[in-house]
Order: C-alpha cells, then structure tokens, then sequence
C-alpha cells in the first residue's frame, strides 16, 4: 500500500522568506500526488495535484511542488510567504481505481510577521 | 462553490447516545465516499469507504458496529457513531471522488465532543 512521509512537524519563516516543505512518498507505480491546506477546524483545500506529465505543477495561492520520481519526493514551494499561509498543509498520495488516498501527517506552517 | 457539504459542523453530545453525521455530493454522484478522522495535530487516519448499495469497506482496527456507515443514494453517505463515549470525540471529515485518481473533495468536517 502507499505510503507518504512528511517529515516536519512543525516549520516557523518570516514573512516574505521562500517555503519549501517536504514529501516523501512510497508506492511501486507511478503514484498521483496531491497537497492540501487546512485552516483551523476547517476541512482540506487542494493546493495542487500531480498525476503525470510535466513534473513541475502549479497550484493555487502561489503554491508549486515538483515531483521527483528518482527521490520518491514530491515536494511543495512557495518563493514569498505571506501570514495568510500559516496552516496546516498534508501531503498525499493516491493509487488504483477510486481508492482512497493516504495522508502524511502533515506540518504545521507559522509564519512569523 | 461547494461540492461536498457535510452536517452537523459542531455536536456535542452524551455517552452513550448516538451521533449521526451527514456528508452530501452537491454537484455529482458518488458511488464511492470516504470518512476519515481526525485527532488534534494528527494527520487523516481514513476509517472506512462509503459504497453506495453496499456494505462499507472499514479500515483494520475500525469497529464497524460502532461506527456505521450507511451509503443509501449517490449523493448521501452518513456515519453513525453508536453509544459515543468520550474517547470517540474528534474532528471527522468525509471526501468525494469523481473516479479513478481524480481530485478529492473534502467536506468541511464535523467536529464531535462527547461529555
């Protein structure tokens, strides 16, 4: 079964700094990747989806991630943060015919003014 | 706008009653709908798959008699969470899928206290 790792609990930056936040995901075919955003008490936003071709996709609020088959990581990016994206953000991963998806367990994003 | 509304958002309850939570596909139907819970700063643990006509699929270690998961139409799946008890208080959202490994759509999530 898949399998995603997301290795950062928790991520403090300065308002304005560059983001990047890690994935690591485990699955024997191509995997579909997907980032999401969760506010307080709140249900899950998708930032972006990759589930084949160019290997860099954009997604919403700035938000893009790169998919590296090679280091099984598909990590998420956004040059300039704003306090806005202080959130929780899950990495996951998908597999089959209408499966479900597997969630990391997510790091939380502070951003500092 | 939405695609998937869930309901109630907040309940607080009793142990030993029991809580029913609603999650609706607005714009397609959905043969497949999934329920996932939630624990404070923990990620998703998904508990079963919701099969419309069909007997739900419960992930290991979820009790089905507890929680019961019916899925009568295309656009209506509910869980029950039979005589709640203090440890089942947490934030449970459903999601919905169009087919195959297409975007999930999430509901916004029911936040249950059991006291």
């Amino acid at each position: 079964a898949q399998s995603v790792t997301q290795p950062d609990i928790h991520i403090t930056v300065s308002e304005g700094a560059s983001l990047e936040l890690r994935c690591n995901y485990s699955y024997g075919a191509t995997p579909y990747l997907f980032w999401y955003v969760q506010s307080p008490g709140q249900g899950l936003q998708l930032l972006l989806k990759y589930f084949s071709g160019d290997t860099l996709v954009q997604g919403i609020k700035g938000f893009e991630a790169e998919f590296k088959r090679s280091q099984s990581s598909f990590n998420l990016r956004k040059p300039s943060v704003h306090w806005s994206d202080a959130a929780e953000y899950f990495c996951a991963v998908g597999a089959g015919n209408n499966n479900d998806m597997r969630f990391g367990a997510g790091t939380r994003l502070t951003v500092k003014p | 706008g939405a695609v998937v509304s869930q309901h109630p958002s907040r309940v607080i309850c009793k142990s030993g009653t029991s809580v029913k939570i609603e999650c609706r596909s607005l714009d397609f139907q959905a043969t497949t709908m999934f329920w996932y819970r939630q624990f404070p700063k923990k990620s998703l643990m998904l508990m079963a798959t919701s099969n419309e006509g069909s007997k739900a699929t419960y992930e290991q270690g979820v009790e089905k008699d507890k929680f019961l998961i019916n899925h009568a139409s295309l656009t209506l799946s509910t869980l029950t969470v039979t005589s709640a008890h203090p440890e089942d208080s947490s934030f449970y959202i459903c999601s919905v899928q169009r087919g195959g490994n297409t975007e999930a759509f999430f509901g916004q999530g029911t936040r249950l206290t059991v006291v």
